[in-house]
Formats: structure tokens, sequence, C-alpha cells
């Protein structure tokens, strides 16, 4: 029940083209859906996080799209770059919670 | 300034041996986590300690033993290493409790065992 499920698992889009990342929960008891980014070499960085109250949220080129009922989120790069090249992780976490549930992880490629 | 640190980078041992992992933030937070991420890229909690305290300690061998001598450290210390211990080990902390969604990670340790 608290598993985050993430798909795809790779994905290869052209430069300029949007990037699209699904990810689907079970518990409604989670309060904040963030989603991280992970450069190769590098630690996982916070990219933008949403409240399940939030249908959308957007910052710069990177929006989270939420849809309640279906306890789904998504992750949409709108004009990709291969500067955006990293692997996409979705979660889940909660005050009720003592630790953040990690999706398995999207390895993206952004191609010239 | 570095927020959340790690040393060693890169750790190459053989089997059997004993090693130590030190992380340290600047970040004045009070919960400090150790996670696994193995070949493909899948994040593992292993401990996470709040103040000094051990908050969680997942199902992770008795190899592994976290120390935290302070809220801004968290070591993790692994006696006789074994071939499936290799992976990158992260260090992460946040400013609020374990649940936080706002995490600050290290830059890792990849650990080879050989």
């Amino acid at each position: 029940q608290q598993q985050v499920k993430q798909s795809p698992q790779s994905l290869i889009v052209q430069k300029g083209g949007i990037s699209i990342i699904n990810c689907a929960y079970e518990n409604t008891a989670f309060d904040y859906f963030p989603w991280y980014q992970q450069f190769p070499g590098k630690g996982p960085a916070l990219l933008i996080a949403i409240r399940p109250d939030v249908s959308e949220k957007k910052e710069g080129r990177f929006t989270i799209s939420f849809n309640k009922s279906a306890k789904q989120f998504s992750l949409h790069i709108m004009d990709s770059q291969p500067g955006d090249s990293a692997t996409y992780f979705c979660a889940a976490s909660g005050t009720s919670y003592d630790k953040v549930i990690f999706g398995p992880g999207t390895s993206l490629s952004v191609i010239p | 300034d570095t927020a959340v640190s790690q040393t060693p980078k890169y750790l190459v041992t053989q089997m059997g041996n004993d090693k130590s992992i030190k992380c340290e933030q600047n970040l004045g937070h009070d919960t400090m986590y150790w996670y696994k991420q193995d070949s493909k890229k899948f994040l593992k909690i292993m401990f996470s300690y709040n103040n000094k305290e051990l908050i969680i300690n997942e199902t992770v061998p008795n190899r592994f033993s976290p120390k935290s001598p302070d809220k801004a450290h968290l070591n993790l210390h692994i006696n006789s290493l074994e071939l499936g211990d290799s992976a990158v080990y992260f260090c992460a902390s946040s400013p609020l409790g374990g649940g936080s969604y706002e995490q600050y990670f290290g830059p890792g340790t990849r650990l080879t065992v050989t």
C-alpha cells in the first residue's frame, strides 16, 4: 500500500519535444508528491512538489499534473533539452510517515 | 558551501573487509538518512536519524551500523563486506521529520566490493 509505481522505465525524446512520466500510488494519506532529478554521478535533487489539493503546478518547463480521484500524477517536461537527460524519481511523503516512498525511476534521454 | 558532504566518493575494497562512510550536513537539519542505490537506480532507505536518535532501521543486515555523534553527522560502518554490498550509498538530510518531502542528498559514495 506504500508503493509508488512509475512508468516508463526509460524514455527517449527528441530535443524540443515533451517528456511525460507517470506515477501512481495507493495510500490516500500522503501529503506531498515530490519529483527528484538525478544526473549521472550526482545525488538526487528536489525538482518540484505538489500537494494533493492542487491539480497542477508549473515551474518553468516542468509541470506536475495531479489526479486525486485516479491516484495518479505525472511530470511533463516541455521543450525538452539534452541537459534534461537524467533519471527522474516520483515520490510520496506525508507528516504521518517517517520516510519518503520513492518510485523506481525513469531514465530520460533527450537527443538532439 | 557544500550542504551535504560524504567521504570518500569512491571506495574499492575486498570481501570481508570493514569500511566506513562519513556524512556531514551544514544545513542545520534535524533528520538524516542513509540510502542505498543499486545498479538499477532503485533508491532504498536504510536508516534515518532524528537529532541523533534512530528512527528507521529498514531490513538491513546487521553488518551495517550507523552512528550519529551529533545531529550534523551520520556515519555508516559496514562489517564483513560482501559482493552484494556494491552500490552507491547516499546520505541525505531534511529540515522536518522523516516523512518530509524536502530531502537534500549528498553526492554519493560508490562502493565496489571485489
